[in-house]
């Protein structure tokens, strides 16, 4: 089945422990982001990639790092969690940036973290 | 940036059709207009999504302004499962770049 997976779906951690939250498709798709949402503020992108090793910011990239070895995982990693980064995250991909217009996201289940 | 203005919410009652306006006043002449919806405690999901002309698919069709600064989901008739937030998206940044902005979408409720 064609699906973007997340892990882990939940997760209670503490401030400043380190941690990550994996990512994988299994479409071959060349594009991959990250999203978080939060209450009234609807989603909003953190980090995206066009390609492998090609990675640039969404609008909310603070206190985030992506990386993007390989085509089909895309980890979101919180090097010193803090409170303000508890949220539902969401990972998506598609087969290609929007410029082809062929930018049909599929999203993962969502992971939600909370930091205490 | 180009930026979508959505309703913060809207209501149906089963088996009527609905209409969703979406306004994008900015958009640029290659931007694609792309619809999601978030079910409640799931991703988002793919709805429909066009350039310039009018769209249809089995889930929903997309009508477009001539002049491209707005643009309407049309629900032909909801039912109960189409109760979800619905985003009404653009590319955003020169061309080839993917920086995306969601917004908060529109609630829709839908009651028997």
């Amino acid at each position: 089945e064609a699906q973007v997976t997340q892990n882990p779906r939940y997760l209670i951690t503490v401030t400043g422990k380190k941690l990550t939250v994996t990512c994988s498709q299994n479409m071959n798709h060349e594009y991959m982001s990250w999203y978080r949402q939060d209450p009234g503020l609807g989603l909003r992108q953190i980090y995206y990639s066009m390609n492998v090793e090609v990675t640039d910011k969404g609008d909310v990239p603070e206190g985030y790092k992506v990386s993007r070895k390989e085509k089909r995982n895309f980890p979101l990693i919180l090097e010193s969690p803090s409170p303000n980064q508890t949220s539902l995250y969401f990972c998506a991909s598609s087969l290609r940036g929007s410029s082809s217009g062929a930018n049909v996201l599929t999203f993962g289940a969502g992971s939600r973290l909370t930091v205490l | 940036d180009a930026k979508t203005t959505q309703p913060n919410s809207m209501e149906s009652n089963e088996e009527e059709p609905v209409h969703l306006p979406c306004n994008h006043s900015t958009i640029s002449g290659t931007d694609y207009i792309h619809w999601y919806r978030q079910l409640p405690s799931q991703g988002p999901e793919y709805v429909i999504h066009g350039l310039t002309s009018n769209v249809n698919n089995r889930m929903a069709s997309l009508a477009i302004a001539e002049d491209r600064k707005s643009s309407t989901l049309i629900l032909h008739r909801a039912t109960l499962r189409d109760a979800a937030v619905y985003y009404c998206i653009l590319r955003d940044g020169p061309y080839n770049t993917d920086k995306l902005i969601f917004g908060t979408g529109t609630r829709l409720q839908v009651f028997p």
